[in-house]
């Protein structure tokens, strides 16, 4: 089983829907990163977790330490939100993430 | 702006030369890391640095080596290139914590 894990590996999605990207972690990851890569372009880091809730904009990352489970949230979704989102875990300092397989989105206009 | 700046977005070389990727950081990042990326197989780390002049294998190192000689500055080298080595390779740093995690461009390389 793999550290990270997430879901789904596809979603497509008419603009302005609400969107959620799932990820659960195993035993040892002290936090979470939310990734974003667009095609072609280069990835960038959009939120890191290790409790609560955090929100840029329409995007909101939560994590539930107890569960194991973190969700990425787009709200009133559109076409630019198109891209791969990964999460990616931190099992402590000076390691490397562990990433999930990611979740490709397509918002449809 | 802060950055993680690669030498070359695009690269062709010839099966069995040497190769040089450079990454530079101006964050004061500890952490550096080496990952490459291929359809269907997501992220690999191939090598990270959390100080000057230390480093440790990632998933798939064979192949490859690194060099940090400054704290800036994380070189990934390719001793005798192959096709099966044509990939996008990615640089990242982050602080010893964790944090500011931040990705390269890129380096599309094609090895032929």
């Amino acid at each position: 089983k793999n550290e990270v894990e997430q879901s789904p590996q596809n979603l497509t999605a008419q603009e302005g829907e609400f969107i959620t990207i799932n990820c659960s972690y195993s035993v040892g990851i002290s936090a979470l990163h939310w990734l974003q890569q667009h095609p072609g372009g280069g990835i960038v880091s959009l939120f890191m977790l290790s409790s609560g809730k955090k929100k840029h904009g329409r995007l909101i990352a939560t994590i539930n330490i107890q569960e194991k489970h973190s969700s990425l949230h787009i709200t009133a979704s559109h076409p630019r939100d198109s891209a791969v989102y990964i999460c990616a875990g931190l099992r402590g300092a000076n390691t490397p993430l562990v990433f999930g397989k990611g979740t490709r989105l397509s918002v449809i206009a | 702006d802060v950055k993680v700046t690669q030498s070359s977005r695009y690269l062709v070389k010839r099966t069995g030369e040497k190769v040089f990727l450079e990454c530079v950081q101006d964050m004061d990042h500890e952490n550096m890391f080496w990952y490459r990326q291929d359809p269907g197989l997501g992220l690999r780390l191939i090598y990270f640095s959390y100080d000057v002049k230390m480093k440790e294998k990632g998933d798939i190192p064979e192949g490859y080596s690194v060099s940090r000689e400054k704290k800036e500055r994380f070189s990934l080298i390719l001793e005798s290139a192959s096709t099966n080595q044509t990939s996008m390779y990615l640089c990242a740093s982050s602080s010893g914590q964790g944090v500011g995690y931040t990705f390269g461009s890129g380096t599309r390389l094609t090895v032929v």
